[in-house]
């Protein structure tokens, strides 16, 4: 059984094309999150939703548009996408938010986006 | 600002041996620390989790410490194997800030 799994793993495009992420957690976690991974493999948070109200929101721009229909689901959708959000794209999920006792977060495999 | 260091970047180490992975932090406000391991390609999985009022976590060959007034946590592998060879980070939630900051990582590679 997957925990957290994302769709496509990979998503080659060109640029100012529109496109989606998939995110879906099967954990009943309350809180999901999307994370950037740049090409120097750093990570860094883009977005939080706990119970599908925004609460983390970093500076990214308005382009990209998270939507949670449930509490299952972060999907991640990028407008006129550029060379620069290439990048692998996670999403994780918690019990918890992040000021909670039982905030072990879980990824999933990740998704390689290709603009070219 | 919270940053946060791993050092070393990369590691490589005969089987057996037992090794010492480390990460600072700036600010030693923090709700938690994680660590985690990334295998090429794949995504994070969690090894250890320490809420700000512990001192260690312990999970079969790992154990991981957290000194918040020195801004430090170590991750002890022990007896380290090929299949530990992977990419480990550690992610600092600081209070107030409610989300995880990530160090780069650290490469570890165990030869046979």
């Amino acid at each position: 059984d997957t925990a957290v799994s994302q769709t496509p793993k990979y998503l080659v495009t060109q640029m100012g094309n529109d496109k989606s992420i998939k995110c879906e957690q099967n954990l009943g976690h309350d809180t999901m999150y999307w994370y950037k991974q740049d090409s120097k493999k750093f990570l860094k948070i883009m977005f939080s939703y706990n119970n599908k109200e925004l609460i983390i929101n970093e500076t990214v721009p308005n382009r990209f548009s998270p939507k949670s229909p449930d509490k299952a689901h972060l999907n991640l959708h990028i407008n006129s996408l550029e060379l620069g959000d290439s990048a692998v794209y996670f999403c994780a999920s918690s019990q918890e938010p992040v000021w909670g006792l039982r905030f072990e977060q879980y990824f999933g495999p990740g998704t390689r986006l290709t603009v070219t | 600002k919270q940053e946060v260091t791993q050092i070393p970047a990369a590691l490589s180490v005969p089987e057996g041996e037992n090794l010492v992975l480390n990460c600072s932090f700036t600010d030693s406000a923090i709700y938690n620390l994680q660590w985690f391991r990334q295998d090429p390609g794949k995504g994070l999985t969690s090894l250890l989790l320490i809420q700000s009022s512990q001192r260690e976590q312990t999970s079969g060959r790992l154990n991981a410490s957290l000194d918040k007034s020195s801004g430090r946590s170590t991750l002890y592998i022990a007896a380290s194997q090929p299949g530990d060879s992977a990419t480990y980070l550690c992610a600092v939630s600081t209070s107030g800030t409610y989300k995880y900051i990530f160090g780069t990582g650290t490469r570890l590679k165990v030869l046979a």
